[in-house]
């Protein structure tokens, strides 16, 4: 059973960027899509963009302009970058597998415990 | 983008009874939905996809329906295990923009 593992630093200083990592245990990156969703505080879920080995990403349009992502086949890595971070980016950040067939995504199937970040000077 | 709502936001039901969850889309989703758990201090867990397909290892007990734009999740008897916060998901489109509803949260009566 594939195992995801998020890391990167806890706290992040308003204005500076986010930066993620999440390990796929297994050879299986490159066979599926991978997605960022996070969680502020005591409240919901939101999904923040997915990537592919091929490269195709889709993100979330009210984060759009601050977000990266890539892939690191060698690695077995994804990363996420989120820039210019506020306050309002303090989450616990997932990583999930996304589950794919006949050419359609969709819900997310395999996640990470998640890695907390708070964003404060 | 599509907003799921979620009710009640708070169900209480005994632990052998039935308890039913809600979601509604504010466009029709065809059948582009998923059921998650989520277990304080833990990451969600997927319990059903596609309005109704149960994921890997899912118990029986868990059923999902609908179409379009209401949906429900039936638990048929509660085990204590079960108590939890249940987030829809909707998934429409190609590429698929992804929303969360905002939570149900099931406590024991």
């Amino acid at each position: 059973q594939v195992q995801l593992q998020e890391s990167g630093p806890g706290l992040v200083k308003p204005s500076e960027t986010l930066s993620l990592t999440c390990t796929v245990s297994t050879d299986s990156i490159n066979r599926y899509y991978w997605s960022w969703i996070r969680q502020p505080p005591g409240k919901g879920l939101e999904w923040i963009g997915y990537i592919h080995y091929s490269g195709k990403t889709n993100y979330n349009p009210s984060l759009e302009s601050r977000v990266t992502m890539s892939l690191d086949t060698s690695k077995k890595q994804i990363s996420l970058n989120l820039s210019s971070v506020t306050a309002a980016d303090t989450a616990v950040y997932y990583c999930a597998r996304m589950i794919y067939r006949f050419g359609d995504l969709g819900g997310m199937d395999v996640w990470g415990r998640g890695t907390t970040v708070t964003v404060s000077s | 983008e599509i907003v799921m709502t979620q009710s009640p936001a708070t169900l209480s039901v005994s632990p052998g009874e039935r308890a039913t969850l809600s979601c509604r889309a504010s466009q029709s989703i065809g059948s582009s939905l998923a059921w998650y758990q989520q277990k304080p201090g833990q990451a969600p867990r997927l319990l059903v996809y596609d309005t109704s397909t149960r994921a890997t290892g899912v118990p029986a007990r868990f059923s999902g329906s609908g179409s379009g734009t209401d949906f429900t999740l039936i638990i048929s008897s509660l085990q204590s295990e079960d108590f939890a916060v249940y987030y829809c998901q909707q998934y429409i489109g190609r590429p698929p923009m992804y929303t969360f509803g905002q939570g149900t949260k099931l406590e024991i009566k």
